[in-house]
């Protein structure tokens, strides 16, 4: 069965700096998806990466896709305090219709 | 822009209780699915829905649990018999599809308190 693991699980960063989330899964996945869940909030879709080598940007984050390392990173840049958040991977299982989600990172910026 | 819909927002129910809980999901889309997360914790997996008929759940989805489409537009989630544990967020989401390609488009959850 498909698992899906986050790290950090937490992450403090000053404001303008930069980082990565990893996210790492165990079995093949067909599709890659990134979500952003503010505090008592639903989900909100971020990115889709469809296919090996895939990259997505907007605004100051960009994710992508490894599927021959079964890795994606979202990678944030010159943080702000905007983007403090939970951040979820979620693969697609091969042949199922269950969405996996990662463990979650809890991401705050400091001004 | 089209959004699912979840009623109640937030619903307080005594252990053993039964509880439903409704979702409106987007006109066009298929798919269905329920997921459930604790307080600050993982979303998890429950029950996917097409065709009117589940199409996979996971093991927290066991017979106290059960989906239902009434309707052309309803999608429900019932416990029938609550218990502490079941105390969540509960959040209904829906795809056009099930390629994969299109997102998966959650709604703004219902918060279920048992005590």
């Amino acid at each position: 069965e498909l698992k899906v693991e986050q790290n950090p699980l937490f992450l403090s960063m000053q404001e303008g700096k930069n980082y990565t989330i990893y996210c790492n899964y165990s079995t093949t996945s067909d599709r890659l998806y990134w979500y952003r869940q503010d505090p008592g909030k639903s989900l909100e879709s971020l990115f889709v990466l469809l296919s090996n080598g895939a990259v997505k940007q907007e605004g100051r984050l960009m994710a992508s896709l490894d599927t021959k390392a079964r890795l994606s990173t979202l990678h944030i840049t010159a943080a702000v305090h905007d983007l403090s958040a939970t951040y979820f991977c979620a693969g697609l299982a091969s042949g199922t219709y269950k969405y996996i989600f990662g463990t979650g990172t809890r991401l705050k910026v400091l001004a | 822009e089209p959004e699912v819909t979840q009623t109640p927002s937030h619903q307080v129910t005594q252990m053993g209780q039964e509880v439903i809980l409704r979702c409106v999901p987007i006109s066009n889309h298929l798919y269905f699915y329920w997921y459930r997360q604790i307080l600050g914790q993982k979303v998890e997996f429950l029950v996917s829905f097409y065709n009117n008929e589940i199409s996979e759940k996971s093991e927290i989805f066991d017979d106290q649990f059960s989906v239902e489409r009434p309707d052309g537009s309803n999608f429900t989630l019932k416990i029938r018999s609550t218990k502490l544990e079941d105390s969540a967020m509960y959040f209904c989401a829906s795809s056009r599809d099930g390629s994969g390609a299109n997102v998966l488009t959650f709604g703004a959850g219902s918060r279920l308190t048992v005590l």
